[in-house]
């Protein structure tokens, strides 16, 4: 099955600095890339997502990029706010098939 | 956007209880739902899949017996943990989704068992 791998596991950033998270996956057939933000003790929530026919996505200050060669994808997060502090999990899934595998996740502490 | 409900949110509750959560999808109808348990510090790990009108798949490790999973309808998905015990206590998560759409998740459950 699907391997995802996230790294770092911590990282702490300056506010206003960018922050980056990297995933890698095993499975080439995998096609659909999200990115969840959690808080303690709250709901994963989606931040942005990326398919495989698209190698960048933005949405603000939140961007995606994958790149299908070398089978990873990057979560960048510019001008970061202390409220951006938070677990971020990425995950993998191929089609027709919603199931996801979820790296093991990245804590980021933004520091004021 | 897709709203995912999950209740109860917090239960407490002695060694050998059975405690059903249940899990629905407010303003859509979803093909698939799925449940995770998720330890302190740890990633989401996925226990079983559940499509409405047909058996629950779990995933290897997890017993279905322990674990029953019954979507009776396409808004509405239930994971009861049979005979609790302490090592059972987790954070239980679901979400739902639509065809090809995002997985939209529910608040969770803390469930803690004495």
């Amino acid at each position: 099955g699907e391997n995802v791998e996230q790294h770092p596991s911590t990282l702490s950033v300056q506010e206003g600095d960018s922050a980056v998270i990297k995933c890698t996956y095993s499975d080439s057939a995998s096609n659909y890339f999200p990115w969840y933000k959690q808080e303690l003790g709250k709901r994963p929530q989606l931040i942005i997502d990326i398919r495989s026919n698209v190698g960048e996505k933005k949405d603000q200050r939140i961007a995606v990029t994958l790149n299908k060669t070398a089978k990873h994808f990057s979560l960048h997060i510019t001008e970061t706010q202390p409220e951006d502090s938070a677990v971020y999990f990425c995950a993998a899934s191929t089609a027709g098939n919603n199931r996801l595998a979820f790296g093991k996740g990245n804590q980021v502490v933004v520091i004021p | 956007g897709a709203v995912v409900s999950q209740h109860p949110s917090r239960v407490i509750c002695k060694s050998g209880t059975s405690v059903k959560i249940e899990c629905r999808s407010l303003d859509f109808q979803a093909t698939t739902m799925f449940w995770y348990r998720q330890f302190p510090k740890q990633s989401l790990m996925l226990m079983a899949t559940s499509n409405e009108g047909s058996k629950a798949t779990y995933e290897q490790g997890v017993e279905k017996d322990k674990f029953l999973i019954n979507h009776a309808s396409l808004t509405l998905s239930t994971l009861t943990v049979t005979s609790a015990h302490p090592e059972d206590s987790s954070f239980y998560i679901c979400s739902a989704v639509l065809s090809n759409q995002p997985q939209h998740f529910g608040d969770g459950t803390r469930l803690s068992i004495l």
